[in-house]
Formats: C-alpha cells, sequence, structure tokens
C-alpha cells in the first residue's frame, strides 16, 4: 500500500535513448511533481501538476516531456537521453488545501526514486 | 543561485544528546518551511514545518526554530536517537506557490 510509488528504481540505458519514468500516488492527492537530485545532491523541482494541468515548468529541456493521464498518475518521458541527465528522480504528490488565509499545498510525499544511469 | 543553504554537510551527534541542524535562506518572499529526513535509497519524508508567522514548532522531539530576522531557521532534535541518522533538508516556499526550493542536505550520524 506504497503511498507514491515509482517505477523502475534503476534505469541504466545509453546515450541517445528514449526512457519512461512512471509514477501513481494512491492518497487521492491532486498535485503531482517531478524533482531531480542530481550528483551534487541539489534536489530540484522540474515540473508540477495540479488535476492533470501543467502548473510548474521548470526551464527543462524539452526532451523532457511529463504526462498525467489522471490525477493519480504523473509520467517521466525522456527523449535523445543525455550523459548530464544522470541522477535520481523523485516523484512527489500534494493536496491543496484551503484556509482562511486562502490556498496551500500538504507537504509533499515522495516516492523512493528512480536512479537513472545514462552511459 | 543557492536559495536555502545548509553549511554542514555532515554532523555527529552521541545518543541521547541534542541534535541541531542549521538552514539559511537569502529570499526575504519565503512564508513556510519544512524539513525533510531522508534515508538511503529512499525518497525524503516530511518531518516538521512551520509559517513564517511563527518563530517555534514543537512536535516531540522536533522542534524546528524560525529567526526571520536573520533568515535562519534550526532543528533540534533531543534527545538524538540511533534511529534519526539520516540526511535531513531543509526546505522553504515563497508565497502562494507550491514551488519548493530544497538545501542540500547535512548528514546526521547519532552513535551510541
Amino acid at each position: 500500500d506504497t503511498a507514491v510509488s515509482q517505477t523502475p528504481k534503476y534505469l541504466v540505458t545509453q546515450m541517445g535513448n528514449d526512457k519512461s519514468i512512471k509514477c501513481e500516488q494512491n492518497l487521492g492527492h491532486d498535485t503531482m511533481y517531478w524533482y531531480k537530485q542530481d550528483s551534487k545532491k541539489f534536489l530540484k523541482i522540474m515540473f508540477s501538476y495540479n488535476n492533470k494541468e501543467l502548473i510548474i515548468n521548470e526551464t527543462v529541456p524539452n526532451r523532457f516531456s511529463p504526462k498525467s493521464p489522471d490525477k493519480a498518475h504523473l509520467n517521466l518521458h525522456i527523449n535523445s537521453l543525455e550523459l548530464g541527465d544522470s541522477a535520481v528522480y523523485f516523484c512527489a504528490s500534494s493536496l491543496i488545501k484551503y484556509g482562511p488565509g486562502g490556498s496551500y499545498n500538504s507537504p509533499l510525499h515522495f516516492g523512493n526514486g528512480t536512479r537513472l544511469t545514462v552511459t | 543561485d543557492q536559495q536555502v543553504k545548509q553549511n554542514s554537510p555532515s554532523l555527529s551527534v552521541q545518543e541521547g544528546r541534542i541534535s541541531i541542524l542549521n538552514c539559511d535562506y537569502t529570499n526575504s518572499m519565503f512564508d513556510y518551511f519544512l524539513w525533510y529526513k531522508k534515508y538511503p535509497a529512499e525518497g525524503p519524508t516530511f518531518l516538521i514545518s512551520i509559517s513564517s508567522i511563527k518563530d517555534k514548532n514543537e512536535d516531540g522531539r522536533f522542534t524546528v526554530f524560525l529567526n526571520k530576522s536573520a533568515k535562519h531557521l534550526s532543528l533540534h532534535i533531543v534527545p538524538s536517537q540511533p534511529g534519526d541518522s539520516a540526511v535531513y533538508f531543509c526546505a522553504a516556499t515563497p508565497y502562494n506557490t507550491d514551488k519548493l526550493i530544497f538545501g542540500t542536505g547535512t548528514r546526521l550520524q547519532v552513535f551510541p
């Protein structure tokens, strides 16, 4: 009953290939994200989707294309993989809540990451 | 441009003592701050948060302090336990967005 699950856990591939990472959450959250943790351990947001709609796109190359078929899934497709794409990719989800001060997101729930190695 | 900084890459503390992890930020638009804990081969797990309208939030052994004038926050763990050994990430979010900006983490080791 994993809350945020992503597959595969490890992905080794050659430069130039196209690959996908899948993410699913069963928390009933309405917002999903992709984060990238590079070799220097920086954890940076790439995309966020709210109810299947793209909200954040952080100057990520066009080779990266997120796809959200429904609000429980956010997949990441990467075309023409490059050496610099090697990193750990984390999927996450949250829920928008509404209070007296406006809307805010609940803390993010992360998946266990996909370690992508491009050779 | 690193907006959230954790200047100590590692910290070693004896079991039972207090662990203090520090975090500095530069963006005055940040209004919500969080600490995440990460074990190897797992994703970060939410630990505790604090809104900019407060200067302290406590949850069991964990307390987060916020000093807005110094743009500094800290996480206190007392008493520290071996199971607390992990990497701790500080994160902040600007007002009215859901974009989390993370620090680079501090590896805490609690030894017996």
